[in-house]
């Protein structure tokens, strides 16, 4: 299995200009979650989905979309990336009816918007 | 969810015994306590969870007293590569529902030789 996985690794924008943050995982895990996370900060919740065709708002969903079509994506889409939004993104995934904090995390991808 | 707090960084050497402490005051009686372990540049690992008393695997180990008001990870002679942030949660068993993970701003553990 190849986990959670995301690409790009490493993105530039410039404001204003959208672009799609990829994750996928092969462990066809129902639950799927997207992070965001700040220098000395934790990690904040941005959106989530309990399945395919499901998806809700997490802690700071604003400026951001997902969709869930399959078991196994969850793409994030930033509409009209800005400064604010530069950050790492960790995208996660979970069992249906394991511990709400079992996840297993991607590697990440580090967004900069000039 | 449990509001947790836990020291923002700690030292230590190769070789000792660490144990980080997180209070979680306002546990709930379905909680349960999970600690994840993240290295710069890569997402969180799952270290350990527990609901009471002591839980033990091939990483650590996680002591929860009776009034389950606190937890320690206990780590066993660490080494350098232990060298994380550390992050205490609290958050009910679930099987659905929202995956409202709330991770603070964790334990930054510092190894040195």
């Amino acid at each position: 299995n190849a986990g959670v996985t995301q690409t790009p690794k490493f993105q530039v924008l410039k404001t204003g200009q959208s672009m799609t943050l990829q994750c996928a995982q092969d462990m066809n895990h129902e639950y799927m979650s997207w992070y965001r996370q700040d220098p000395g900060m934790g990690l904040r919740l941005i959106h989530y989905s309990v399945g395919a065709g499901i998806t809700d708002q997490g802690e700071v969903p604003n400026g951001y979309n997902v969709s869930r079509s399959t078991t196994e994506d969850f793409p994030l889409r930033l509409l009209s990336a800005a400064p604010s939004q530069t950050s790492v993104y960790f995208c996660a995934s979970r069992r249906a009816g394991a511990s709400t904090d079992t996840q297993y995390f991607g590697p990440g991808t580090r967004l900069t918007v000039l | 969810l449990a509001k947790t707090t836990q020291p923002i960084s700690m030292d230590s050497y190769e070789g000792q015994e660490v144990n980080i402490t997180c209070s979680h005051n306002n546990i709930a009686t379905n909680d349960y306590i999970t600690w994840y372990q993240q290295f710069p540049s890569q997402g969180p690992r799952f270290i350990i969870q527990g609901y009471k008393t002591k839980v033990t695997n091939e990483v650590a180990s996680l002591f929860i007293p009776a009034d389950r008001k606190s937890s320690t990870l206990s780590l066993p002679r660490v080494s350098l590569s232990d060298t994380a942030v550390y992050y205490c949660l609290v958050g009910p068993y679930s099987g659905g529902g929202a995956d409202g993970l709330t991770f603070g701003k964790g334990t930054h553990l510092i190894i040195q030789p």
